[in-house]
C-alpha cells in the first residue's frame, strides 16, 4: 500500500527552464511534507518542507505547493541548473506518528546544459 | 555544526552473521531514525529513537533492532543476516517533536553474500 507516490520516474529539462516534480499521497493524516535530493552513494539532502496549514513555501529557487483537497504536492525548481541533476524524493509524516517519514519512489531529474 | 555521521560506510557480511551499524546525530538533535533503501522497496522506515527509547517502529522483522545512548548516539543491529538485507542503511536526526526536518547521514552500504 503505497501511501506516497511519485508517478514520474524520470524528468529531463533544459538548463534555465523550470523543473516540476509531482507527488500524490493517500493518507489524510499526513500533515507535514518534505522534499529531499539524493545523489548516488550519499544520504538524502533536505531541500524544503511545508506544513499542511500552508499551501505554498518558497526557498530560493525551490517552491513547494500543497493541494490538500487533491492530496497532491509539487516541487518547482526555477531556474534548473546542471547541479540539480539527482533523484528527488517527496516524503510525508503525520503528527501522531512522530518522526516517521513515508517516502515516495523518487523522480530522477536530468538537467541538460 | 557537524552533520550526521555513520560508521562504517561499507560492510560485507556473510549470510547468518550479525552486524552493528553506528550513527552520531547532529549536536542537539535527540531524535534518531533509521531507514533502509533498496532498489525494490525504496526508502523504508525502520525505527525511531528518542531519549533512549524506541518511539516508533516500521514493518521489519525482529532481526532488526536498535538502541540509543544517553548522548543520543544510536546503533542498529541486524541478526541472522539474509541476502535480502543487502541495502543502504541511512540514519537521520532531528529536533524533538513532529514537523521538523530530518537530516540524513551518508549511509552504510551493507552487502550480504
Amino acid at each position: 500500500d503505497q501511501q506516497v507516490k511519485q508517478n514520474s520516474p524520470s524528468l529531463s529539462v533544459q538548463e534555465g527552464r523550470i523543473s516540476i516534480l509531482n507527488c500524490d499521497y493517500t493518507n489524510s493524516m499526513f500533515d507535514y511534507f518534505l522534499w529531499y535530493k539524493k545523489y548516488p552513494a550519499e544520504g538524502p539532502t533536505f531541500l524544503i518542507s511545508i506544513s499542511s496549514i500552508k499551501d505554498k513555501n518558497e526557498d530560493g529557487r525551490f517552491t513547494v505547493f500543497l493541494n490538500k483537497s487533491a492530496k497532491h504536492l509539487s516541487l518547482h525548481i526555477v531556474p534548473s541548473q546542471p547541479g540539480d541533476s539527482a533523484v528527488y524524493f517527496c516524503a510525508a509524516s503525520a503528527r501522531a506518528a512522530g518522526n516517521k517519514l513515508t517516502f515516495g519512489g523518487g523522480t530522477r531529474v536530468l538537467v541538460k546544459p | 555544526k557537524a552533520g550526521v555521521t555513520q560508521t562504517p560506510r561499507y560492510l560485507i557480511k556473510t549470510r547468518g552473521q550479525q552486524v552493528t551499524l553506528s550513527c552520531s546525530p547532529i549536536s542537539g538533535h535527540r531524535s534518531v531514525s533509521w531507514y533502509q533503501q533498496t532498489p525494490g522497496q525504496g526508502l523504508q522506515f525502520l525505527f525511531e529513537y528518542f531519549s533512549e527509547t524506541q518511539r516508533n517502529k516500521g514493518n521489519f522483522p525482529g532481526r532488526f533492532s536498535g538502541r540509543q545512548f544517553s548522548n543520543s548516539r544510536s546503533e542498529m543491529n541486524v541478526s541472522t543476516l539474509e541476502l535480502g538485507d543487502s541495502a543502504l542503511y541511512l540514519c537521520a536526526s532531528s529536533h524533538t517533536g513532529p514537523n521538523y526536518e530530518q537530516y540524513f547521514g551518508p549511509g552504510t552500504r551493507l552487502t550480504v553474500t
